[in-house]
């Protein structure tokens, strides 16, 4: 596709449930971003993806969040033991270069995640 | 940690009115800085960004930011809103490690 694409839009879980979140970014795109939104915040650094590996993973809360990237497309945004306060948009971003290059991220529409 | 702090919540202003929303960032060394714009029901997009040389930098549907070093601030600025201008607003700041850090967001709610 074009943009950034991420599944699925909106997600109810209960609390404890796992949770997979699905990012395809925009072809021939290397760098990878997961952030989370909650309500009233701007978006919030999880994890940075260069290629397959993750470059920089010092966002994610704690153990029950992990993403990967094993052919260096999709990604995936897994949450174990889901509890209330992850509750959030989680927004996947893209770009040709590391950001620092070019500045410009390229957003999906973002997963809205509501655990009851 | 670089942080970047955006103090205004909400603004409303009418159509024609201009439009100041500050930023602030915190961090001694070079920074690129950003502007990024959530129009309602779609993505965030960018807006203006600032790497170095002039310290104005204009961007997309008439904004424009000023980079003052020794403020450590990035004002956005458009001399004449329009109502199509509503949406959130989002300073950002480059990060190490390639990391992009966004201020809290400024909503911007245009009088028709």
């Amino acid at each position: 596709g074009a943009g950034v694409s991420q599944t699925p839009s909106n997600k109810v879980t209960e609390k404890g449930k796992y949770v997979e979140l699905r990012c395809d970014p925009i072809s021939g795109h290397t760098a990878l971003y997961w952030y989370r939104q909650s309500l009233g915040q701007g978006p919030e650094f999880l994890i940075y993806f260069q290629g397959t590996g993750a470059a920089d993973d010092s966002g994610l809360p704690n153990d029950r969040f992990f993403a990967v990237r094993p052919e260096g497309s999709v990604s995936t945004l897994k949450i174990q033991r889901t509890e209330r306060g992850d509750s959030a948009v989680y927004l996947c971003a893209s770009s040709l270069t590391p950001s620092r290059n070019t500045g410009e991220l390229f957003f999906g529409e973002g997963s809205r995640l509501t655990v009851l | 940690a670089q942080s970047v702090s955006q103090h205004n919540h909400h603004v409303i202003l009418s159509e024609a009115a201009s439009l100041e929303l500050g930023c602030n960032y915190s961090y001694g060394g070079t920074v690129n800085l950003f502007w990024y714009v959530q129009y309602p029901g779609q993505h965030l997009q960018l807006l203006l960004k600032y790497f170095s040389g002039d310290p104005l930098v204009k961007g997309i549907k008439g904004f424009e930011a000023e980079f003052i070093k020794s403020k450590f601030s990035f004002n956005l600025r458009k001399p004449s809103v329009q109502w199509s201008d509503t949406a959130e607003y989002f300073c950002a700041v480059y990060s190490s490690a390639s990391k992009i850090i966004f201020g809290s967001g400024t909503r911007l709610s245009i009088r028709p």
